[in-house]
């Protein structure tokens, strides 16, 4: 699995758009791009998934680079429940997820 | 739809002593994962079980730690006996896949905190 980096922590205002970076330099052609938060004291959640094109949920939209060595998550208005871990995972579509450290995002009013 | 379900919340106990924790996943998941994840750190996959059989558990410490999945469907995780540096949060997660080593989007229960002393 390709191992990704993310900033140990980030501030953002309510209200606006929160832009979490991810860089995955080593991923594969084959590997794909997850994003899953956990707001404190419980479990992780999923967010969001892709492989090649950016890609839109209901919660938050994700932005891979055409080299697909980097990308980033975007909540486009965060409010304070958003505070929680971020993490990015690159992996292999039915593969074992490697968790890092993530991103703790902290939304301010 | 009902989500993971894990129990207890929360458990003290003191070194050499035993402890279990129970999950109860996602009605129709065939997947099932316990993680371990100690403050400050992602989590970490312990094992991982498709239906009633185990995938996946190159990273459970196999001389302390044992896990089941009777029937398919609950699963227990125990630890006989606990170490000061098993103090973590136990996380268990669920997923639809049903077949090979799933990475399907995982469902995950509160978890369950545990103190050692």
């Amino acid at each position: 699995d390709a191992k990704t980096t993310q900033p140990p922590s980030m501030d953002c205002a309510e209200g606006r758009a929160a832009n979490l970076p991810c860089n995955h330099s080593t991923i594969s052609g084959n590997e794909y791009v997850y994003w899953y938060r956990q707001i404190h004291s419980q479990g992780p959640q999923y967010i969001i998934h892709g492989l090649k094109n950016n890609e839109t949920n209901e919660m938050a939209s994700l932005i891979i680079t055409e080299d697909r060595k980097s990308s980033t998550l975007i909540l486009p208005h965060a409010t304070l429940r958003d505070t929680a871990v971020y993490y990015c995972i690159a992996s292999y579509s039915n593969y074992q997820l490697i968790w890092g450290a993530g991103t703790k995002l902290i939304i301010k009013p | 739809e009902a989500g993971v379900a894990q129990s207890p919340r929360y458990k003290i106990i003191e070194k050499r002593q035993s402890v279990a924790f129970w999950c109860n996943p996602i009605s129709g998941h065939a997947t099932l994962y316990w993680y371990q994840q100690i403050l400050g750190q992602g989590p970490k996959l312990l094992i991982q079980f498709q239906n009633n059989g185990v995938v996946d558990d190159s990273q459970l410490p196999k001389d302390r730690f044992s896990a089941e999945r009777l029937k398919g469907v609950d699963s227990t995780l125990k630890i006989q006996p606990a170490k000061l540096e098993d103090s973590a949060v136990y996380l268990c997660a669920s997923s639809h896949t049903s077949y090979g080593r799933g990475t399907d989007t995982q469902y995950f229960g509160p978890g369950t905190r545990l103190t050692v002393l």
